[in-house]
């Protein structure tokens, strides 16, 4: 199993941010898929999961209404469209592989795409 | 949703043993065996040790055991040694849909 994050970097707040996981190694349709964040020298926090299917979505309290997240099965890829950042927003994004039910136990991670929100 | 409440430190000298707590409410872990628990090293990716309250993945030792009571799951650590000094978390399924973590717990070995 690989998951590749992109698409992190520097931008101002109030702006947006559109962050990607590339996946491989097995059936991408078959599993839920999550983000999870870690900002610098703090704890882990879940910020939003989707079925395999997309018809379950469920967001953390601090990104609801701002944040979406999406899949594309057929491109094997999972997203993540961030609006209204604010530095709290700031952290390592993790691209995470969920269970074949949206609530099942979480599964591989990737390496995670660094966000930075400054002006 | 306020995080689950875990304490910021535990430590223990090595060959003993020790347990973390991880207390929620009745609309996640009370509520729910979804409960996982995961170590990370730093500048390293978290990794599972316990899923579903107690089981443990392929590959993780059996000095790793996890247990619930009420509203409140605990993972123990028996036979400490050096490099399970790390951060902890737990994490779980909730009723809204949604998955709360802990604040983590910082584990020191004498």
């Amino acid at each position: 199993v690989e998951l590749v994050e992109s698409g992190g970097g520097l931008v101002q707040p109030g702006r947006s941010l559109r962050l990607s996981c590339a996946a491989s190694g097995f059936t991408f349709d078959d599993y839920a898929m999550h983000w999870v964040r870690q900002a610098p020298g703090k704890g882990l926090e879940w910020v939003s999961g989707i079925s395999w299917n997309s018809r379950q979505t469920g967001y953390a309290v601090s990104v609801k209404g701002r944040f979406t997240i999406s899949r594309d099965n057929a491109k094997k890829s999972l997203f993540l469209q961030m609006n209204s950042l604010t530095v709290d927003d700031m952290a390592l994004y993790y691209c995470v592989q969920g269970g074949p039910r949206y609530f099942d136990r979480f599964g591989p991670w990737g390496q995670g795409t660094l966000v930075t929100v400054a002006s | 949703q306020s995080a689950l409440t875990q304490p910021a430190s535990v430590s223990g000298s090595p060959g003993q043993s020790i347990t973390i707590s991880c207390a929620g409410s009745s609309s996640d872990i009370g509520d729910y065996n979804y409960v996982s628990w995961y170590q990370q090293h730093p500048d390293k990716a978290p990794k599972l040790i316990i899923f579903e309250v107690t089981y443990r993945p392929s590959g993780i030792s059996s000095r790793f055991s996890g247990s619930k009571s009420g509203n409140t799951a605990s993972l123990t650590i028996s036979g400490l040694q050096a490099d399970d000094e790390a951060d902890y978390y737990c994490i779980s399924y909730t009723s809204r849909g949604t998955w709360l973590f802990g604040g983590g717990t910082k584990v020191t070995v004498l």
